[in-house]
């Protein structure tokens, strides 16, 4: 069954610093990889998805994920976090297996240090 | 255009009374999810609708939860003799592709509070 492993609750960083959030997943043949960010009082958007091809993919709001099969990964980062960053992101997996469900990680919540 | 709408976006209910739960999708968009997030979890898959049919409903917790969708737009969650551990925030989505071809659209929930 696919499962996905956020391990991180909560993280802190400083703004203008590197952040990576981790995402781990499990799944039997090549997933369907997202990343949604949930705003405070906002609705879930749409940060990255991975289908296939190159296995570094760019998204909105500056982040980029890098799928790793070997690691069965898929790290969000981005280069300089902004206050406006601080959110909860989501890492979700989707597979042909089933059409219809993506299984959602259990979030990680982001707060940027002044 | 308009998003994805749900209402109401809060609602208060008795412990043994029954709730209705509304989703708008937008408009055109096939693929219709509902989830459910409780505090501190991410979000649970409860059922998901192709047109009007459900060719999924495995994430539903009990049988007091049905949902239904009607010409193939507004969706109905409901939940008969709540229960306190029903308290969360459900969430609707709506694709215009099964989820694993296209974004879902998220709208910004219904809380439900069970006193």
């Amino acid at each position: 069954a696919q499962s996905v492993t956020q391990p991180d609750i909560h993280i802190t960083v400083s703004e203008g610093a590197s952040l990576e959030l981790r995402c781990n997943y499990s799944y039997g043949a090549t997933p369907y990889l997202f990343w949604y960010v949930q705003s405070p009082g906002q609705g879930l958007q749409l940060l990255l998805k991975y289908f296939s091809g190159d296995t570094l993919v760019q998204g909105i709001k500056g982040f980029e994920a890098e799928f790793k099969r070997s690691q069965s990964s898929f790290n969000l980062r981005k280069p300089s976090v902004h206050w406006s960053d601080a959110a909860e992101y989501f890492c979700a997996v989707g597979g042909s297996s089933s059409a219809s469900k993506i299984i959602f990680g259990s979030g990680t919540r982001l707060s940027i240090r002044p | 255009g308009a998003g994805v709408s749900q209402s109401p976006s809060n609602k208060v209910t008795e412990k043994g009374k029954d709730v209705e739960l509304r989703c708008d999708p937008i408009s055109g968009h096939t693929a219709l999810y509902w989830y459910r997030q409780s505090l501190g979890q991410g979000l649970e898959f409860l059922i998901y609708f192709q047109g009007n049919s459900a060719p999924d409903k495995s994430g539903l917790p009990s049988d007091r939860f049905s949902a239904e969708r009607t010409g193939g737009s507004v969706s109905t969650l409901t939940i008969q003799r709540t229960q306190q551990e029903d308290s969360a925030v459900y969430l609707c989505a709506s694709s215009s592709q099964p989820a694993f071809f296209d974004e879902q659209y998220f709208g910004p929930g219904t809380r439900l509070t069970v006193t």
